[in-house]
């Protein structure tokens, strides 16, 4: 079965520090692959999306990067982060051939910056 | 793009209650989920139900497609039903989800 990981769980970071947050995906392959991020509150915003290795569209422009070095593994990044970084950040996939559509998340990221 | 409405946003039940979550877009879709956010953060999947009624225990979705309305029941709450219930979209071939603004529901014991 298909299972979804990304790490760290927590982090606290200064401003202007930066940042990596990892996900990797196992049992498929050549998933869409979905970074978004969750503000105080509840709304869910796409970051960026991959169909395939090196290929990332961004959704908000903004002060993060993603990279997708390998087939099932997707990176969001900062070279320096700022206050407005901080949230709750899911990684997610879904099948790409035949597919419904559905997403499945990861567990999560949640990310201070001080 | 795609709109999606949730209501209503906080929702508090006794225990053993029952309650129905309503989510409403404003374009036809081909993708249509529910997840529950527990509190940790990570959001499960409940249902995927572009159209039709489906259950699954306690919990049951109907998406009337030609009336951009999904429903979720859920019956018999029980605390741990507690959460943020999001309802997401997709009406375009990049599968990528539009979410809705939740609904924070409380099961007080």
């Amino acid at each position: 079965s298909q299972t979804i990981h990304q790490w760290p769980a927590t982090l606290v970071q200064p401003v202007g520090s930066p940042l990596s947050l990892e996900c990797t995906v196992e049992g498929t392959s050549n998933p869409n692959l979905y970074w978004y991020r969750q503000a105080a509150g509840r709304g869910l915003q796409l970051l960026f999306y991959s169909v395939g290795i090196g290929q990332i569209s961004s959704e908000v422009p903004q002060n993060l990067s993603a990279s997708r070095p390998q087939d099932r593994q997707f990176i969001l990044s900062s070279k320096k982060l700022l206050l407005s970084d901080s949230g709750f950040y899911l990684c997610a996939w879904s099948e790409k051939r035949g597919s419904t559509g559905e997403l499945f998340f990861g567990e999560g990221s949640r990310l201070t910056v001080l | 793009g795609i709109q999606v409405e949730q209501s209503p946003p906080d929702l508090i039940l006794q225990e053993g209650a029952n309650s129905t979550l309503r989510c409403n877009f404003s374009d036809s879709v081909n993708n249509l989920q529910w997840f529950h956010q527990n509190p940790w953060g990570q959001l499960i999947n409940l249902f995927y139900i572009p159209s039709g009624t489906k259950q699954n225990g306690r919990l049951s979705a109907t998406t009337v497609a030609t009336e951009r309305y999904s429903l979720l029941y859920i019956s018999s709450s029980q605390t741990t039903d507690s959460g943020v219930y999001f309802c997401a979209v997709n009406n375009n071939a990049g599968n990528m989800l539009t979410f809705g603004g939740g609904t924070r529901l409380m099961v007080k014991p």
